[in-house]
């Protein structure tokens, strides 16, 4: 069974970067011809597809987040991370990783992993 | 991008009723349209893609139709599991989008 984990800061200044990696486990992150996307959901709100990447480092990103998203992926850890720059208080959210369902193309999202909580504040 | 619309955004229902939650998108993704169930504090799980598919293991009281830009959700009979929000995804394009979601209450 795919198993998703998201890790990294939990707390973020306000322009400062934040940093997540999903570690995949159960599967490869090669097999398959999946891409691997980050949503995430304010407090209370609903869900924003980020971005994906594909395990050769092709990236699609949400228009609303391009200046600010770097996706990036190590295939040797089965990993796959984000970095959101000049982050506000408006970043605040839990992030997901998720896999694309189907292979190939934009897609429904099948595994995800259990979400971490980020907040901005000073 | 494409802006999903779901409504009711409320629902109160008793166990056992039949109910129906509508999706809109603002173009049309073809039959590219999934459905969502979310529970606090947890992930969304998958129970619907392209429009109709039922993902495995999701009890089959769940469906979905619709094409272009108008999709239903259906629960036959509404189960306790049932109570949760559900949202809708298009991935028409590469820039996928969700709806803003449909809390299922206890009446």
């Amino acid at each position: 069974q795919l198993q998703l984990q998201e890790s990294g800061s939990g707390l973020v200044k306000p322009s400062q970067t934040l940093s997540l990696t999903c570690a995949v486990s159960g599967g490869s992150i090669t097999s398959g011809g999946y891409s691997w996307s980050w949503i995430r959901q304010p407090p209370g709100k609903g869900l924003e597809w980020m971005g994906y990447i594909y395990p050769s480092g092709t990236t699609y990103y949400n228009p609303s987040l391009r200046s600010r998203l770097t996706l990036s992926v190590d295939r040797s850890k089965n990993q796959f991370s984000l970095s959101l720059s000049s982050v506000t208080a408006a970043d605040t959210a839990v992030y997901y990783c998720a896999r694309d369902g189907g292979g190939g193309g934009p897609n429904y999202f099948d595994y995800w992993g259990q979400g971490t909580l980020v907040s901005v504040s000073s | 991008d494409i802006q999903m619309t779901q409504f009711p955004s409320t629902l109160s229902a008793s166990v056992g009723d039949r109910i129906t939650i509508t999706c809109r998108a603002s173009q049309s993704v073809s039959s590219w349209l999934a459905w969502y169930q979310q529970k606090p504090g947890r992930a969304p799980k998958l129970l619907i893609y392209k429009t109709s598919n039922l993902e495995s293991g999701v009890p089959s009281r769940f469906s979905g139709s619709g094409s272009g830009t108008q999709f239903t959700l259906t629960i036959s009979s509404l189960q306790p599991d049932d109570f949760a929000t559900y949202y809708c995804q298009q991935y028409n394009t590469y820039s996928r989008t969700f709806g803003q979601g449909t809390k299922v209450e206890i009446k």
